[in-house]
């Protein structure tokens, strides 16, 4: 079974800091890898998507890069804003529809 | 439509009553999906619909919960006499196993439907 682990539980940061999020999982025969955002009381929004054959992906201020051979991503957020609390979730996908959530990382932004 | 939409977005209900919740997946996805979200904790697999193939059901929590989709279009979750530890966030979500020829599987979520079960 896939375990997905997201370290830290939370965060709190000022204004302007980079966010580093962790996730880590167990089996490394995944298809893809999925981060997302979700803020209170809503649905998950997707933020990056990366495939097994791919090392990382970049959108604006996001990058997610993926180790598959130490069961690792991490997702980075350049200069951090107070929009940017919530709380990130991975998820990953094993070679069929199945995926396994990490209990996610709340972030705070401190303005 | 242009993203996954799920109705009603809150419902209150008496224990002992049945709810029906609906999800309208992103036109042209085959994959579907539904997760229920207690408060304060990750997301719970209820099942899982892909075209016209038998679901996946391992995650639905007792007899009480079933789900229907016909083809690949909405698809209705509905939960008998609800008793107070449905209460939670029911998300639904879809996705293209297959995208012009390319392996994706990127998933998008509705904004969910919130049962409370008093």
């Amino acid at each position: 079974k896939q375990e997905v682990t997201q370290i830290p539980a939370a965060l709190s940061v000022p204004e302007g800091e980079n966010l580093v999020l962790n996730c880590s999982f167990t089996d490394s025969a995944i298809y893809n890898l999925q981060w997302f955002r979700q803020d209170p009381g809503k649905g998950l929004t997707s933020l990056l998507l990366i495939q097994s054959s791919q090392r990382e992906q970049t959108s604006g201020r996001l990058n997610a890069s993926l180790d598959k051979s130490s069961g690792r991503s991490t997702l980075y957020i350049a200069a951090s804003q107070p929009g940017d609390s919530a709380t990130y979730l991975c998820a990953v996908r094993l070679r069929d529809y199945k995926l396994s959530f990490g209990a996610g990382t709340t972030v705070t932004v401190r303005a | 439509g242009a993203g996954v939409s799920q109705s009603p977005s809150n419902k209150v209900t008496e224990k002992g009553k049945d709810v029906e919740l609906r999800c309208d997946p992103i036109s042209g996805h085959t994959a579907l999906y539904w997760y229920r979200q207690r408060l304060g904790q990750g997301l719970e697999f209820l099942i899982y619909f892909q075209g016209n193939s038998a679901p996946d059901k391992s995650g639905l929590p007792s007899d009480r919960f079933s789900a229907e989709r016909t083809g690949e279009s909405v698809s209705t979750l509905t939960i008998q006499r609800t008793q107070q530890e449905d209460s939670a966030v029911y998300l639904c979500a879809s996705s293209l196993h297959r995208e012009a020829g390319a392996l994706t599987g990127e998933l998008f979520f509705g904004e969910g439907s919130r049962l409370t079960v008093l």
